[in-house]
């Protein structure tokens, strides 16, 4: 089956700790995303890569690191200076002719 | 980038229409307007796109208005499996960035 895969579905993190949430995609597309959303709220852009080996800050970057070495995979570490990471995770991605982003099952972070 | 305007709910009855409206009077002449619609605790379901023409495909239709400030996305016939948040958004620059609004929460009711 095509299509995007982010795991785990739930994923519990204790304060101060760094965690890494993975997203794989096989539809061959060049960008991926990473968006935040907080309950009852609209998605919020935290990183985006155009291209492997390259990447951009969004709009809520500070306490995320990503890394894209391979082009399909664009994990994100939530890092401990992540002052408020409990949150709903959601990758996406969109082939490079294409306009539309199309997003995987979404992992939910909580801290403990 | 252009900015959206929805409602907040809206109600439908099962198999009646469901149109859902938006504004985005701020809108730029090369900026589409997307829909996206998400259910409880999954990942955004692409819907359908369109820059000035009115688009249909197999889940919706989308009407836009000739000066393009506002849209309506229908679903014609709606179903209980059509229960949830609907967004309405325009890809801003050359990221492609989507920008999100808190959408527009629709109930289709039996």
């Amino acid at each position: 089956d095509g299509g995007i895969t982010q795991s785990p579905k739930y994923l519990f993190r204790k304060e101060g700790q760094n965690v890494t949430l993975s997203c794989e995609q096989n539809l061959n597309h060049d960008a991926m995303y990473w968006y935040r959303q907080d309950p009852g709220q609209g998605l919020r852009l935290i990183y985006y890569s155009q291209i492997v080996n390259d990447f951009q800050k969004g709009d809520i970057a500070e306490g995320y690191s990503v890394s894209r070495e391979k082009k399909e995979s664009f994990p994100l570490t939530v890092t401990s200076a992540q002052k408020n990471p409990t949150a709903f995770y959601l990758c996406a991605s969109r082939g490079a002719s294409q306009e539309t982003q199309y997003f995987g099952p979404g992992t939910r972070l909580l801290v403990l | 980038d252009a900015k959206t305007t929805q409602p907040t709910s809206m109600d439908c009855a099962e198999g009646r229409a469901a149109n859902l409206p938006c504004n985005h009077s701020t809108i730029s002449g090369n900026e589409y307007v997307y829909w996206y619609r998400q259910i409880h605790s999954q990942g955004p379901q692409y819907i359908i796109h369109g820059l000035k023409n009115n688009e249909t495909n197999e889940m919706a239709s989308l009407i836009i208005t000739e000066d393009r400030k506002s849209s309506t996305l229908i679903l014609p016939h709606a179903t209980l499996r059509d229960t949830a948040v609907y967004y309405c958004i325009v890809r801003a620059g050359n990221n492609r960035k989507l920008i999100w609004g808190l959408g527009t929460s629709l109930a289709v009711n039996p």
